[in-house]
C-alpha cells in the first residue's frame, strides 16, 4: 500500500497570505489527523477528521481550519499567516476512530509540508 | 491531564553498545503508548506500541520497549546500537476523549539519539 502523501512538500508564503495543505491517507484509513511541529513547541495536535466531520480539535486559533472529503482526503487551511506559523505540518492516518476498543491503532504519518512564512 | 515526558534531550551511545531512551507518562486509566522515530526532513515512523499484555514489546529495526506500570515508564531499548539509528525519537500516549473514545496522540518533546562509530 502507498503511504500517507502530503502536498506540497515545501511552501514559502508571506505574512498575511493564506495557505492550503493537502493530505491523502493510506487506502482504507478513514481517520486523518494534523499536527504542527516546531523546534520550540514540539509536536502539537491541530485537529482530527473522520467521516468528513471534525472530531477533535487542538488548542489553535480559528485561523487554522480543515476539512475532509468523502474519499478521506483532507486539507488544512491557515489564513492570515504569521511568522510563528512557520513549521512542519504533519498529516497522519489511522484505521479507526470513535471506538474505545480501537485505542491501540497506531497513526501513520506522511513526510510533512515544510511551511516558511516570511 | 495526560502527558508524556522525555527527560533527556540527547542520548549519546557508541556503536555496538546498548541504548535506552527514557519516557514517563501520566494518564487516567489504562495507557496506550507508542514510540516513533523521525529522520531528518522526514515524517514520523511508527516503531512499536504497548496496548496490553507482555510488558516487553518488540518493534521494528530491533527496538523494544519495556512497560513499567508502577514507575509509569515506557523506555525504548536496543541491545546493540547502529550509527543508522541516529535520529529523533518520540514517545506518545493516546489521549482519551470524553466517553473514552480514541483521541489524538500526545507527544513528548523528543530525544535526539546520536550513535558514534
Amino acid at each position: 500500500k502507498a503511504g500517507v502523501t502530503q502536498t506540497p512538500r515545501y511552501l514559502i508564503k508571506t505574512r498575511g497570505q493564506q495557505v492550503t495543505l493537502s493530505c491523502s491517507p493510506i487506502s482504507g484509513h478513514r481517520s486523518v489527523s494534523w499536527y504542527q511541529q516546531t523546534p520550540g513547541q514540539g509536536l502539537q495536535f491541530l485537529f482530527e477528521y473522520f467521516s468528513e466531520t471534525q472530531r477533535n480539535k487542538g488548542n489553535f486559533p480559528g485561523r487554522f481550519s480543515g476539512r475532509q472529503f468523502s474519499n478521506s482526503r483532507s486539507e488544512m487551511n491557515v489564513s492570515t499567516l504569521e511568522l510563528g506559523d512557520s513549521a512542519l505540518y504533519l498529516c497522519a492516518s489511522s484505521l479507526a476512530f470513535g471506538d474505545r476498543r480501537r485505542l491501540g491503532y497506531e497513526q501513520y504519518f506522511g513526510p510533512g509540508t515544510r511551511l516558511t512564512v516570511t | 491531564a495526560q502527558s508524556v515526558a522525555q527527560p533527556e534531550d540527547q542520548v549519546n551511545v557508541a556503536e555496538g553498545n546498548p541504548l535506552t531512551v527514557k519516557c514517563t507518562y501520566s494518564v487516567s486509566g489504562n495507557p496506550y503508548l507508542f514510540w516513533y522515530v523521525q529522520y531528518p526532513n522526514r515524517g514520523l515512523q511508527f516503531l512499536l506500541k504497548y496496548i496490553t499484555g507482555d510488558n516487553l514489546v518488540k518493534g521494528s529495526y530491533g527496538f523494544e520497549a519495556e512497560f513499567n506500570k508502577s514507575q509509569t515508564s515506557f523506555h525504548l531499548k536496543k541491545p546493540s546500537a547502529l550509527v543508522s539509528d541516529s535520529a529523533l525519537y518520540f514517545c506518545a500516549v493516546r489521549a482519551r476523549n470524553y466517553g473514552g473514545s480514541q483521541g489524538n496522540l500526545i507527544f513528548g518533546k523528543g530525544t535526539k539519539l546520536s550513535v558514534k562509530p
